[in-house]
C-alpha cells in the first residue's frame, strides 16, 4: 500500500464527454505527476504540478488539464473525450527532493465508447 | 528511437530459474527505477538507483552509468513474480519527471 489513492477506479465514458480523475497523494508529498498508459504500452507523462502549480507537461494538448489543492491532493480534467483517450491513469506523488522515489497510486482505467 | 528501450518485450520462464530483464537508455540519467506492475494495473517501486547494484530479497538491480545500461534480476523465478517490470529514468533537468520503457511482461509457469 502506497498511500496513493485514485478515484474512481473505473469509469466509461462516451467520445465528447468531459472527465475528471482524482489522486491523493502520499502524506508529506508536495509533487503530483500524472501518467497515461495505453493498453500494452509503457505510461506516458502528461504534467506534473508542484505546490499547485505546473511543473512540467508532456505532449498532450490543451484539453488534458490538471489541478493540485493545497492538501496537495490533484485532479485531472479531459475535456471533449476522444476514443483514444481510453487508457489506465495512474498518478505518482513524490517529495521534491532529489533523487526521490515515486509512489504510484493503482489507476483509473477510462473507456470512452 | 525510444529514450530507454526493454529487452525482452515478453519472457517465459519455469519455476526457479534466473530472469534477466534489459533496459538501455540514450539520454544523460540522475536515477533509474525498476517497477512492477500487476494485472490489476497499480504500480509498485521495486528499486531507485543511480549507481552500481541493490539488492532486495530475491530481486538484484545493476546499472552501469558509462554504458547507459542496467538490468534487474530475479532469482529463483517464482509464479507469484509473474508481472509487467517496467524501467523508467528521472532527470534532475527535467523534475521527478519519468520517461518509461515499454516494459517486460513476465510468466512464471510454476
Amino acid at each position: 500500500e502506497t498511500g496513493v489513492t485514485q478515484s474512481p477506479t473505473h469509469l466509461i465514458k462516451t467520445r465528447g464527454q468531459q472527465v475528471t480523475l482524482r489522486c491523493s497523494s502520499q502524506s508529506g508529498h508536495n509533487t503530483v505527476s500524472w501518467y497515461q498508459q495505453a493498453l500494452g504500452q509503457g505510461p506516458q507523462f502528461i504534467f506534473q504540478y508542484y505546490r499547485e502549480e505546473e511543473n512540467g507537461r508532456g505532449n498532450f494538448p490543451p484539453r488534458f488539464s490538471g489541478l493540485q489543492f493545497p492538501n496537495y491532493s490533484s485532479e485531472l480534467n479531459v475535456n471533449a473525450l476522444e476514443l483514444d483517450d481510453s487508457a489506465l491513469y495512474l498518478c505518482a506523488s513524490s517529495s521534491i527532493g532529489w533523487p526521490t522515489e515515486a509512489f504510484f497510486g493503482q489507476g483509473t482505467r477510462l473507456t470512452v465508447v | 528511437k525510444n529514450e530507454v528501450e526493454q529487452s525482452p518485450q515478453n519472457l517465459t520462464a519455469q519455476e526457479g530459474e534466473f530472469i534477466t530483464i534489459n533496459c538501455s537508455y540514450s539520454v544523460g540519467i540522475s536515477a533509474l527505477h525498476w517497477l512492477q506492475q500487476h494485472p490489476g494495473g497499480g504500480i509498485v517501486s521495486l528499486f531507485m538507483l543511480s549507481s552500481g547494484k541493490k539488492k532486495h530479497g530475491r530481486l538484484i538491480a545493476t546499472i552501469n552509468i558509462q554504458e547507459k545500461h542496467s538490468s534487474l534480476h530475479i532469482t529463483a523465478s517464482h509464479p507469484r513474480d509473474s508481472a509487467v517490470y517496467i524501467c523508467a529514468v528521472s532527470r534532475e533537468a527535467a523534475g521527478n519527471k519519468l520517461t518509461f520503457g515499454g516494459g517486460t511482461r513476465v510468466l512464471v509457469k510454476p
